[in-house]
């Protein structure tokens, strides 16, 4: 496509109940990053992926959060048994290589309930 | 201390006016991002320098490396360029973000 696209724009969930969030990249693009950005905060690094591996987890705030990429694509954030503190704007990012510009979808607002 | 800081953290300046946030950074970094992001909007890159200036329409960015300072103007601003202005510099992998410049033009 011609842009990041991510998916679901907008996701209501219960607390205890687990979510998916998804990214399509920029064809070809190599790098692929995920990020959140709670209500009035700055912008939070959660994990890279270069290609189908992430040299950088670091982010991930807790073991419930999960990632994972196939086929040097389309890659999922899954949070398992949500938290209110979940909620927030998931961005993701990607670049032409781990050293290009970076761009972003719109963003998946999550709202844990 | 954090390892980006911008500033001002607000600014709030007449339509016209030219318009200047800063950035100064502690860490190494292979380049510099500054990113746009308008109320309910999804953030947009404007600009990755590594060295020297660019400039896009209205908009330009220099960094110095050796100071470890990069700077975004805006001339004659325009109410639509009201936004939050986010410096952000690449490390190895991932990107570290300055706390944003909150930007409002007024007609």
């Amino acid at each position: 496509g011609a842009g990041v696209s991510q998916s679901p724009s907008n996701k209501v969930t219960e607390k205890g109940k687990d979510v998916e969030l998804r990214c399509d990249p920029i064809s070809g693009h190599t790098a692929l990053y995920w990020y959140r950005q709670s209500l009035g905060q700055g912008l939070e690094f959660l994990i890279y992926f270069q290609g189908n591996s992430a040299p950088d987890k670091s982010g991930l705030p807790s073991d419930r959060f999960s990632a994972e990429r196939t086929g040097g694509s389309v890659s999922t954030l899954t949070i398992q048994r949500t938290q209110q503190e979940d909620s927030a704007v998931y961005l993701c990012a990607s670049s032409r290589t781990g050293n290009t510009e970076a761009f972003f979808g719109q963003g998946t607002r999550l709202t844990v309930v | 201390k954090n390892e980006v800081e911008q500033s001002p953290q607000n600014l709030t300046a007449q339509e016209g006016e030219f318009i200047t946030i800063n950035c100064s950074y502690s860490v190494g970094i292979s380049a510099l991002h500054w990113l746009q992001q308008h109320p309910g909007g999804g953030i947009v890159s404007l600009f990755m320098l590594s060295s020297g200036k660019k400039k896009h329409g209205r908009l330009i960015a220099t960094i110095n490396i050796q100071e470890k300072h990069s700077s975004l103007h805006i001339t004659a601003s325009h109410p639509r360029d009201s936004a939050v202005y986010i410096c952000a510099v690449r490390g190895n992998y991932q990107l570290i973000w300055g706390a944003g410049t909150k930007l409002i033009i007024k007609p």
